[in-house]
């Protein structure tokens, strides 16, 4: 398996564009995270989905982001306007049901000028 | 809410082994212990997981007191590509929001 892949890698953009990661988790997982990391706030969970039904969202930070899964291979997390505060590695994990442990994501570095 | 200590720095000679100590005392029966290492600008990386016993995989070793509220994660022979952060989590099964990362430890192998 080619474990989770996510794209871009890199996405610099200017504030109040509209920005879109993308993920693709490990078929056959049920759980799918999207998480942000800063150096001041480390690792930050900011929702979660489960059987393409997202289940705890309390974790994004404003009406700004929003994040859907339509299928089971494919995420996106959507950033409309983006904010120079929004620059940040964002990464995307998957997991089986149970005590399995997450897979991440190579993350996207988003950097909003 | 963080449920777990760690040692926010460690440093460890090459070829020895580096013990990474964790505190979760008030872990809870259902909870697992996992531990996570992450190298610059890479994605999280899962190491190992246990409830109760020891565990051992290729990559470490992990040792949890019979009272369940410490663990240590062993890499027996440390090399320079284990310098990374280092982080020890709790989590219940079929949970999700749970999965808190802290600030973990930051090991760095010494040539």
């Amino acid at each position: 398996d080619a474990g989770v892949i996510q794209s871009p890698r890199h996405e610099v953009t200017e504030m109040g564009q509209e920005v879109t990661l993308r993920c693709k988790p490990i078929s056959g997982h049920d759980y799918l995270f999207w998480y942000r990391q800063t150096m001041m706030r480390g690792l930050e969970l900011l929702i979660y989905f489960n059987n393409n039904v997202p289940i705890d969202d309390s974790g994004m930070p404003e009406d700004r982001f929003s994040a859907k899964m339509p299928n089971a291979s494919f995420s996106t997390l959507k950033i409309q306007p983006s904010e120079p505060r929004d620059s940040a590695v964002y990464f995307c994990a998957s997991s089986l049901v149970g005590y399995s442990p997450l897979h991440f994501g190579n993350g996207t570095r988003l950097t909003v000028t | 809410d963080a449920k777990t200590t760690q040692p926010p720095s460690m440093d460890c000679a090459e070829g020895r082994a580096a013990n990474l100590p964790c505190n979760h005392s008030t872990i809870s029966g259902n909870e697992y212990v996992y531990w996570y290492r992450q190298i610059h600008s890479q994605g999280p990386q899962y190491i190992i997981h246990g409830l109760k016993n020891n565990e051992t995989n290729e990559m470490a070793s992990l040792i949890i007191t019979e009272d369940r509220k410490s663990s240590t994660l062993i890499l027996p022979h440390a090399t320079l590509r284990d310098t990374a952060v280092y982080y020890c989590i709790v989590r219940a099964p079929n949970t999700g929001n749970q999965f808190y990362f802290g600030t973990g430890t930051s090991l760095t192998v010494i040539p």
